[in-house]
């Protein structure tokens, strides 16, 4: 059973524009991961946050986590061609189990 | 740096015939994994590896087998393989047992006919 779900499933925007994806779990967790995929590749990890804590930075990456509500959001500024992909997130309960949520689809029109 | 390596890329298989995907990773982690990814589906555990000589079940691992044959390699055997089995498999370390990320190979694309 998965345990995250992205939403939404697919985004398209323009080049330049802010992408903001959502996860929602169901269970208490160890930590949260979001991954890339580009098509045909595997999956790149992106940023991993804890779950004492609450927001996260990697350049242009932004990762909150509200435990209470059980969602995470990844919100990438000033989106770029490059940033095509999908975007997963991975919830940890703890040895290294992640279960991965369905995806979503990231398009970013020039 | 090669990262996580799998053989094959691609394989096509008749229902009922046996095949062993192979992985091995060059960054000394302790843990691998097995993924299979379905259309819809995310990502699905099939078997893992927390440290070389153990072996455990995630979420799907009925009909494939693992061997953790050393630190470095993971591979993952379909004894009689079915339709239902194509799909993409993924293999992935990591440094384990907590807080590390999951680095990817590219995949091997199966189909079963």
């Amino acid at each position: 059973s998965q345990q995250g779900e992205e939403d939404p499933q697919a985004l398209s925007i323009q080049e330049g524009e802010n992408a903001t994806m959502n996860c929602s779990y169901k269970t208490s967790i160890n930590n949260l991961q979001w991954y890339r995929q580009n098509s045909g590749r595997g999956l790149v990890h992106l940023i991993l946050i804890r779950s004492n804590e609450r927001e996260k930075h990697s350049g242009r990456l932004r990762v909150t986590l509200d435990t209470s509500k059980k969602s995470s959001s990844l919100l990438i500024t000033a989106s770029r061609a490059a940033d095509t992909a999908s975007y997963f997130c991975a919830t940890d309960k703890g040895a290294q189990k992640l279960v991965f949520g369905q995806g979503t689809r990231l398009t970013i029109n020039p | 740096n090669a990262g996580v390596t799998q053989t094959p890329k691609f394989q096509v298989l008749k229902t009922g015939q046996s095949m062993t995907l192979q992985c091995a990773q060059d960054m000394n982690h302790n843990s691998m994994y097995w993924y299979r990814q379905d259309p819809g589906m995310g990502l699905r555990l099939i078997y893992y590896s927390a440290s070389e000589g153990t072996t455990d079940k995630g979420e799907v691992p009925n009909g494939y087998n693992v061997s953790r044959l050393n630190k470095r390699e993971f591979s993952l055997r379909l004894e009689s393989a079915a339709p239902s089995q194509t799909s993409v498999y993924f293999c992935a370390s990591s440094a384990g047992p907590y807080y590390s990320p999951l680095h990817f190979g590219n995949g091997t694309r199966l189909t079963v006919t």
